[in-house]
Protein backbone atom coordinates (compact mmCIF):
# COMPACT_ATOMS: atom_id res chain seq x y z
CA UNK A 1 0.00 0.00 0.00
CA UNK A 2 1.17 3.46 -0.60
CA UNK A 3 2.16 5.47 2.35
CA UNK A 4 2.02 9.51 3.09
CA UNK A 5 3.19 10.83 -0.37
CA UNK A 6 4.75 14.19 -0.27
CA UNK A 7 5.85 16.76 -2.84
CA UNK A 8 7.92 18.19 -3.34
CA UNK A 9 11.48 16.32 -2.31
CA UNK A 10 13.58 19.25 -2.06
CA UNK A 11 12.32 23.14 -2.51
CA UNK A 12 15.23 25.80 -2.97
CA UNK A 13 13.62 29.24 -3.56
CA UNK A 14 14.43 32.59 -2.86
CA UNK A 15 13.30 34.52 0.13
CA UNK A 16 10.22 36.57 -0.64
CA UNK A 17 9.06 33.68 -3.17
CA UNK A 18 5.57 31.82 -2.32
CA UNK A 19 6.19 28.15 -1.42
CA UNK A 20 3.45 25.27 -1.48
CA UNK A 21 4.32 21.97 -0.19
CA UNK A 22 1.65 18.91 -0.69
CA UNK A 23 0.59 15.99 0.90
CA UNK A 24 -1.54 12.84 -0.42
CA UNK A 25 -2.38 10.94 3.12
CA UNK A 26 -3.04 7.11 3.19
CA UNK A 27 -6.12 5.91 2.21
CA UNK A 28 -8.91 6.04 4.70
CA UNK A 29 -7.12 7.60 7.11
CA UNK A 30 -8.92 10.33 8.31
CA UNK A 31 -6.68 13.22 9.97
CA UNK A 32 -3.60 14.88 8.48
CA UNK A 33 -1.10 16.08 10.37
CA UNK A 34 1.98 18.95 9.08
CA UNK A 35 5.01 19.12 10.84
CA UNK A 36 8.41 21.23 10.89
CA UNK A 37 11.47 19.84 11.71
CA UNK A 38 14.55 21.87 12.49
CA UNK A 39 17.91 21.41 14.36
CA UNK A 40 17.10 23.91 16.91
CA UNK A 41 13.34 23.49 17.82
CA UNK A 42 13.29 19.51 17.22
CA UNK A 43 9.85 18.38 15.82
CA UNK A 44 6.86 20.68 15.98
CA UNK A 45 2.95 20.21 15.07
CA UNK A 46 2.04 23.09 12.76
CA UNK A 47 -1.13 22.46 12.28
CA UNK A 48 -3.78 19.00 12.25
CA UNK A 49 -7.00 18.39 10.49
CA UNK A 50 -9.76 15.52 10.85
CA UNK A 51 -12.16 14.68 7.89
CA UNK A 52 -10.59 17.72 6.21
CA UNK A 53 -11.28 20.30 8.92
CA UNK A 54 -8.95 22.08 10.32
CA UNK A 55 -9.18 21.08 14.41
CA UNK A 56 -5.69 22.98 15.89
CA UNK A 57 -3.24 25.26 14.37
CA UNK A 58 -2.00 26.68 17.61
CA UNK A 59 1.79 25.53 15.59
CA UNK A 60 1.42 27.77 12.79
CA UNK A 61 4.06 30.59 13.63
CA UNK A 62 2.40 32.92 11.64
CA UNK A 63 -0.13 34.84 9.08
CA UNK A 64 2.36 33.95 6.27
CA UNK A 65 1.65 29.97 6.67
CA UNK A 66 -2.03 29.04 5.87
CA UNK A 67 -2.70 25.36 5.49
CA UNK A 68 -5.47 23.70 3.18
CA UNK A 69 -7.54 20.06 2.91
CA UNK A 70 -10.02 20.28 0.17
CA UNK A 71 -10.76 16.72 -0.03
CA UNK A 72 -9.59 13.77 2.20
CA UNK A 73 -7.00 12.53 -0.38
CA UNK A 74 -4.92 16.08 -0.48
CA UNK A 75 -3.33 19.14 1.34
CA UNK A 76 -0.83 22.17 0.88
CA UNK A 77 0.87 23.84 3.08
CA UNK A 78 1.73 27.76 1.72
CA UNK A 79 3.96 29.82 2.86
CA UNK A 80 3.94 33.55 1.30
CA UNK A 81 6.49 35.24 1.98
CA UNK A 82 9.41 32.95 2.52
CA UNK A 83 11.72 33.87 4.68
CA UNK A 84 15.29 32.36 5.46
CA UNK A 85 14.36 31.44 8.79
CA UNK A 86 11.43 29.01 7.23
CA UNK A 87 14.59 26.42 6.30
CA UNK A 88 13.40 23.22 7.50
CA UNK A 89 12.11 19.82 7.04
CA UNK A 90 8.62 19.60 6.95
CA UNK A 91 6.89 16.57 7.64
CA UNK A 92 3.24 15.67 6.48
CA UNK A 93 1.62 12.51 7.99
CA UNK A 94 -1.74 10.90 9.01
CA UNK A 95 -3.98 8.39 11.22
CA UNK A 96 -7.19 7.04 11.39
CA UNK A 97 -9.03 8.31 14.25
CA UNK A 98 -11.46 5.29 15.01
CA UNK A 99 -7.96 2.90 14.84
CA UNK A 100 -7.77 2.65 18.35
CA UNK A 101 -4.55 4.43 19.50
CA UNK A 102 -2.54 3.64 15.72
CA UNK A 103 0.57 5.77 15.47
CA UNK A 104 0.73 8.38 12.91
CA UNK A 105 2.50 7.37 9.45
CA UNK A 106 4.60 10.07 8.45
CA UNK A 107 5.77 11.16 4.93
CA UNK A 108 9.16 11.32 3.78
CA UNK A 109 9.15 15.08 4.28
CA UNK A 110 10.03 18.20 2.13
CA UNK A 111 13.57 19.57 2.50
CA UNK A 112 12.83 23.59 2.28
CA UNK A 113 16.14 26.53 2.03
CA UNK A 114 14.74 29.92 1.38
CA UNK A 115 18.25 31.59 0.18
CA UNK B 1 1.44 22.67 28.65
CA UNK B 2 2.90 19.24 27.95
CA UNK B 3 6.75 18.70 27.86
CA UNK B 4 8.14 15.69 26.89
CA UNK B 5 11.93 14.45 27.93
CA UNK B 6 14.47 12.12 26.60
CA UNK B 7 17.58 11.64 28.07
CA UNK B 8 20.50 11.43 27.16
CA UNK B 9 20.34 13.33 23.58
CA UNK B 10 23.28 11.94 22.61
CA UNK B 11 24.02 8.53 22.98
CA UNK B 12 27.66 6.73 21.81
CA UNK B 13 27.82 3.04 22.60
CA UNK B 14 30.20 0.05 21.64
CA UNK B 15 28.16 -2.88 19.69
CA UNK B 16 27.49 -5.45 21.93
CA UNK B 17 26.88 -3.30 25.01
CA UNK B 18 23.26 -2.38 26.68
CA UNK B 19 21.88 0.82 27.53
CA UNK B 20 18.65 2.54 27.94
CA UNK B 21 16.88 6.06 27.17
CA UNK B 22 14.16 7.94 29.11
CA UNK B 23 11.37 9.65 27.99
CA UNK B 24 9.69 11.67 30.94
CA UNK B 25 6.13 13.64 30.42
CA UNK B 26 4.79 15.76 32.32
CA UNK B 27 1.21 15.61 32.28
CA UNK B 28 -1.00 12.51 32.98
CA UNK B 29 -1.12 10.01 29.74
CA UNK B 30 -2.25 6.74 28.79
CA UNK B 31 -0.70 6.33 25.85
CA UNK B 32 3.10 6.64 24.54
CA UNK B 33 4.78 6.40 20.57
CA UNK B 34 7.79 5.57 20.27
CA UNK B 35 9.82 6.39 16.81
CA UNK B 36 12.87 5.76 14.56
CA UNK B 37 14.95 8.40 12.34
CA UNK B 38 17.34 7.50 10.11
CA UNK B 39 19.55 10.84 8.89
CA UNK B 40 17.33 12.50 6.20
CA UNK B 41 14.53 9.68 6.05
CA UNK B 42 11.24 9.59 7.68
CA UNK B 43 10.17 9.18 10.82
CA UNK B 44 9.04 5.05 11.50
CA UNK B 45 6.66 3.86 13.76
CA UNK B 46 8.45 1.58 16.57
CA UNK B 47 6.16 0.81 19.71
CA UNK B 48 2.80 1.92 20.60
CA UNK B 49 2.40 1.36 24.55
CA UNK B 50 -1.00 1.52 25.88
CA UNK B 51 -1.38 1.07 28.95
CA UNK B 52 0.63 1.38 32.30
CA UNK B 53 2.98 -1.49 32.57
CA UNK B 54 2.93 -1.98 28.52
CA UNK B 55 6.47 -3.95 27.84
CA UNK B 56 6.95 -4.36 23.88
CA UNK B 57 9.61 -5.58 22.21
CA UNK B 58 11.07 -6.38 18.67
CA UNK B 59 14.82 -7.65 17.97
CA UNK B 60 17.03 -6.15 20.68
CA UNK B 61 14.64 -2.82 21.42
CA UNK B 62 12.35 -3.21 24.18
CA UNK B 63 10.16 -0.17 25.44
CA UNK B 64 8.12 -0.42 28.79
CA UNK B 65 5.91 2.38 29.73
CA UNK B 66 4.60 3.95 33.91
CA UNK B 67 1.83 6.19 33.56
CA UNK B 68 1.94 6.54 36.95
CA UNK B 69 5.69 7.79 36.83
CA UNK B 70 5.22 9.87 33.31
CA UNK B 71 8.01 7.83 32.13
CA UNK B 72 8.84 5.31 29.40
CA UNK B 73 12.12 3.73 28.69
CA UNK B 74 13.51 2.10 25.72
CA UNK B 75 16.20 -0.47 26.37
CA UNK B 76 18.77 -1.70 23.92
CA UNK B 77 20.30 -4.80 24.50
CA UNK B 78 23.58 -6.27 23.01
CA UNK B 79 23.94 -3.21 20.33
CA UNK B 80 24.43 -3.52 16.67
CA UNK B 81 25.37 -0.70 13.91
CA UNK B 82 21.70 -1.16 12.64
CA UNK B 83 20.21 0.54 15.42
CA UNK B 84 22.35 4.06 14.88
CA UNK B 85 19.34 6.24 14.17
CA UNK B 86 17.59 9.28 16.39
CA UNK B 87 14.93 8.08 18.62
CA UNK B 88 12.04 9.48 19.68
CA UNK B 89 9.49 9.50 21.97
CA UNK B 90 5.67 11.13 21.68
CA UNK B 91 3.00 11.97 23.72
CA UNK B 92 -0.50 12.98 23.04
CA UNK B 93 -1.95 16.25 24.61
CA UNK B 94 -5.01 16.05 25.94
CA UNK B 95 -6.32 12.85 24.98
CA UNK B 96 -6.24 14.28 21.59
CA UNK B 97 -4.40 13.31 18.58
CA UNK B 98 -1.79 16.31 18.58
CA UNK B 99 1.22 14.64 19.58
CA UNK B 100 4.18 16.37 21.64
CA UNK B 101 7.46 15.03 20.51
CA UNK B 102 11.03 15.18 22.88
CA UNK B 103 13.63 16.24 21.50
CA UNK B 104 15.42 12.87 20.48
CA UNK B 105 18.18 10.69 21.21
CA UNK B 106 20.84 10.23 18.65
CA UNK B 107 21.80 6.81 19.14
CA UNK B 108 25.54 6.14 17.59
CA UNK B 109 26.87 2.35 17.58
CA UNK B 110 30.67 2.04 17.05
CA UNK B 111 32.36 -1.33 16.04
Amino acid sequence: DAGVIQSPRHEVTEMGQEVTLRCKPISGHNSLFWYRQTMMRGLELLIYFNNNVPIDDSGMPEDRFSAKMPNASFSTLKIQPSEPRDSAVYFCASSLDRAPYQPQHFGDGTRLSIL
Amino acid sequence: ELKVEQNPLFLSMQEGKNYTIYCNYSTTSDRLYWYRQDPGKSLESLFVLLSNGAVKQEGRLMASLDTKARLSTLHITAAVHDLSATYFCAVPQGGSEKLVFGKGTKLTVNP
